[in-house]
């Protein structure tokens, strides 16, 4: 089964920092692009940052650039978002994805996010 | 910045249909920004529903569709039932900028 297994979330203070990780298993970890997403508190999915299936390339959203660190280790099969400067509207549960490629046309491909984890929750409150 | 745009809310009668719409605040949605949809209910992680346009994920009702509708996405539920009633997010690739952008995802009722 292929499976996602986000932890490391809690209540950390206003500038504090936390380091979350996300478990996979059942597929080849090494072999995929990792994606983080997250969804403050009655709010929508927001896309985070995303690595390379060998980690040499990094993105992050505007909100998050220089704050926050993904990062993964293929021989652990875990992937990680390193949140420092941790502010209140980080708050949110952040969840870990795999994108998929797929049906392909002229060199462009499809991507999708599958599977997605169960979510970990951070919150930044004094 | 580039938004996507779905509708805040819907409602749809049970066995009725109903499809919610994903837009560009500039452009139009084409097979290029490799729309995908998803579905998720309160406290759960979302779940694929669609991508590539019109592809079913596995085990996904043959009641929801995808496809391109002018110059939207578009996901259709025929036969709506009652567990249907969930939040649906698309998200869009996009060229330059942020790569990923969800739309805000829209609140469906079944009643």
């Amino acid at each position: 089964e292929v499976k996602l297994v986000e932890s490391g979330g809690g209540l950390v203070q206003p500038g504090g920092s936390l380091r979350l990780s996300c478990a996979a298993s059942g597929f080849t970890f090494s072999s995929y692009w990792m994606h983080w997403v997250r969804q403050a508190p009655g709010k929508g999915l927001v896309w985070v940052s995303r690595i390379n299936s060998d980690g040499t390339t990094t993105t992050y959203a505007d909100s998050v650039k220089g704050r926050f660190t993904i990062s993964r280790d293929n021989a652990k099969n875990t992937l990680y978002l390193q949140l420092n400067s941790l502010r209140a509207e980080d708050t949110a549960v952040y969840y870990c994805a795999r994108v998929l490629m797929g049906f392909c046309n002229g060199g462009s491909c499809h991507r999708w996010f599958d599977p997605w984890g169960q979510g970990t929750l951070v919150t930044v409150s004094s | 910045q580039t938004v996507v745009t779905q509708e805040p809310s819907l409602s749809v009668s049970p066995g009725g249909t109903v499809t919610l719409t994903c837009g560009l605040s500039s452009g139009s949605v084409s097979t290029t920004h490799y729309p995908s949809w998803y579905q998720q209910t309160p406290g759960q992680a979302p779940r694929t529903l669609i991508y590539a346009a019109n592809i079913r994920s596995s085990g996904v009702p043959d009641r929801f569709s995808g496809s391109i509708l002018g110059n939207k996405a578009a996901l259709t539920i025929t036969g709506a039932q009652a567990d249907d009633e969930s939040d649906y997010y698309c998200v869009l690739y996009l060229v330059g900028g942020i790569p990923w952008v969800f739309g805000g995802g829209t609140k469906l009722t079944v009643l």
